[in-house]
């Protein structure tokens, strides 16, 4: 079973701020996918990266999936109250197969 | 278009009992699967559903255990429960790929 390990476990920063969390395995990545999850709700998607050195970006957030497809990161500029909550990353089991593995997440509070 | 809906969202039992919980998927999707997030972790796979039949598992004991009907929707049983069984159980259903997550079920076992 594929491991993922994120950092930070916690941030805390002010509105305004930018900040980048990190997904790292020791093994390739099928593909990788981003979720945020806020109190009481199930995690939501926001992104899926396949290929490797792949830039996506979704308004002020700003995925990017490492060469080697091992690692990736997301970059949120200009961080607004609304974006705190827990991110994780997850990763297929295979590609197309919807068996997910999540980390542990990093748990972002967004200070006004 | 109602998500994925899941009930009851909580529910308090006690070691030993047994516990049934249930999850209707997004209209129109054919694939369910269940996790559990303990406490300041990440969800973990327990099982997933395609037409009626148990499609893959994670490493989870027997004494969990679903159902998927014919209308899709999906139940989770959990037998002789323990105190490490507390959590939040997460629906999510899927058709094609991406998955959708209900907001879960907080059971403590206390």
């Amino acid at each position: 079973t594929q491991l993922l390990e994120q950092s930070p476990q916690f941030l805390s920063i002010q509105e305004g701020e930018n900040l980048t969390v990190y997904c790292n395995s020791s093994s390739v990545f099928s593909s990788l996918q981003w979720y945020r999850q806020e109190p009481g709700e199930g995690p939501v998607l926001l992104v899926t990266v396949v290929t490797g050195g792949e830039v996506k970006k979704l308004k002020r957030l700003t995925f990017q999936f490492g060469d080697a497809r091992k690692d990736s990161s997301l970059h949120i500029t200009a961080a607004q109250p609304g974006d705190t909550g827990l991110y994780l990353c997850a990763s297929e089991a295979g590609f197309g197969n919807e068996k997910l593995t999540f980390g542990t997440g990093t748990r972002l509070t967004i200070i006004p | 278009d109602a998500g994925v809906t899941q009930s009851p969202t909580h529910l308090i039992k006690t070691r030993g009992q047994q516990v049934t919980l249930r999850c209707s998927p997004k209209s129109g999707h054919d694939t369910v699967s269940w996790y559990q997030q303990a406490l300041g972790q990440g969800p973990q796979f327990i099982f997933q559903y395609y037409e009626e039949e148990e499609r893959q598992r994670g490493n989870f004991p027997d004494r969990f255990s679903g159902h998927q009907f014919p209308n899709y929707s999906s139940e989770l049983n959990v037998n002789a429960l323990l105190l490490g069984d507390s959590a939040l159980y997460l629906c999510a259903s899927s058709l094609g790929g991406k998955l959708f997550f209900g907001s879960g079920t907080q059971l403590s076992v206390l």
